[in-house]
Order: structure tokens, then sequence, then C-alpha cells
């Protein structure tokens, strides 16, 4: 089956700081990797995907590479701000399907 | 951008009554819509597939009569949740892509809509 297995937050940074969370996934055939991010009082916002093996995903300063052999999506930043503080999904969909499986979520604060 | 709004964002009700959700997309047509269900400290679970003018889709475990899907238009899903009981208390959230569009990359999502059922 599919599923996405998440860091488990929450993570508190400083500002800078450099980030990591952790992402790996279960698939059957080649899915697309996504991460979502998600602010206060906001709906889920695409921050970043990554659609085959060894593609690279970036967006904002945040990048995620797709490594088919660790079956990982490992999100990072160089330096984090405090207006990334957020709740951070990784998931993934089937080869030409709309519905998305999630990982649980790790919330992000980073302070000044 | 694509926007898509819930309503309520939160709403409490008594057990045994029923809550209507609605989602809209606000500047696009979405002949397609999902509804998730988010538990505390888990994922999002894809509950059902919500198409206009036809019955929707649902998920393997998902009661369709106690999740009543409505998809009357392009731009109008409503999710609701039938004689309500505590444990449907949850975070609903909903997404749709334009029309012309396909692929999990383009979906919009909603804010969401806490349900607490006292």
């Amino acid at each position: 089956g599919n599923s996405v297995t998440q860091m488990e937050g929450p993570v508190t940074l400083s500002e800078e700081a450099f980030l990591t969370i952790n992402c790996t996934y279960t698939a059957t055939g080649y899915p697309s990797l996504f991460w979502y991010v998600q602010y206060p009082g906001e709906g889920l916002q695409l921050l970043l995907k990554a659609t085959k093996a060894d593609d690279k995903g970036s967006n904002k300063g945040f990048e995620a590479t797709y490594r088919k052999e660790t079956t990982s999506f490992h999100l990072e930043k160089g330096s984090v701000q405090v207006s990334d503080s957020a709740v951070y999904f990784c998931a993934l969909s089937r080869t030409g399907a709309n519905n998305l499986f999630f990982g649980t979520g790790t919330r992000l604060t980073v302070i000044p | 951008g694509a926007v898509v709004s819930q309503h309520p964002s939160w709403v409490i009700c008594k057990s045994g009554t029923s809550v209507k959700i609605e989602c809209r997309s606000l500047d696009f047509q979405a002949t397609t819509m999902f509804w998730y269900r988010q538990f505390p400290k888990q994922s999002l679970m894809l509950m059902a597939t919500s198409n206009e003018g036809s019955k929707a889709t649902y998920e393997q475990g998902v009661e369709k009569d106690k999740f009543l899907i409505n998809h009357a238009s392009l731009t109008l899903s409503t999710l609701t949740v039938t004689s309500a009981h505590p444990e449907d208390s949850s975070f609903y959230i909903c997404s749709a892509s334009p029309s012309s569009l396909w692929g999990a990359n383009v979906l919009t999502f909603g804010a969401g809509s806490r349900l607490t059922v006292l």
C-alpha cells in the first residue's frame, strides 16, 4: 500500500538554524512526492514537489531530493526564519492520481 | 491564484444533531473535490472524492450514510455529518483543482473545519 512516515514534532529552532524534517515513504509504482506547509489559520499550500527519482524540489530556500534507493524525501533549509513557523506535511500521490497520502505533519517553531 | 473556502471554520454541536460543512472554490470551477479528515497528531485521511453532478466515491471504511456529500455545482461541495457523535469530532479539510488541470500538484486546500461534538 501507500503510506508516508514523517518525523514527529514539534521542532523548535533558533532563527538561522539548519532544518531537517525526515520523510520516508512506501508506495507501489513510481509516486510523486510533495511537501505541503500550513501556516496558522490557513489551508495547506504546496511548498515543493518531485515527480521522479533524483529530482530535487525547491522553493523559498527549502529543498528535498527524491531518493528512490532510501525511499526518502527529507525537507531541508539552511537558515530558518521566524516566518517559517508552520506545520509541514510530507505527501505522495500515485501517477495520474489526484488524491494524496499524507504524513502526520511536523510543527516547526522558529524563535528569534 | 486558486482559492478554496470552507465554512464554518469551527462548529460545536450536540450529540445526535447533523452538521453541514461547505467547501467552495472561489475563483475557479472544480468538477472534483476531495474531503479529508484529520485526527489530532495523525495524518490527513482521504474520506471521499466528490464529483459534480454524480455520487461521491467513498474510501474504504468511510460510512456514506454517515458522511453525506453533495456536489451540486462546479463551485460548491457540502459534507454533512449526520447524527453526529463525539467520535466524529475532528478536523475536516477539503481540496480541489481547476477543471482544466489534473494532478495532485495543482490541488488547493481549504483552511479546514473543526467539528466538536459534545
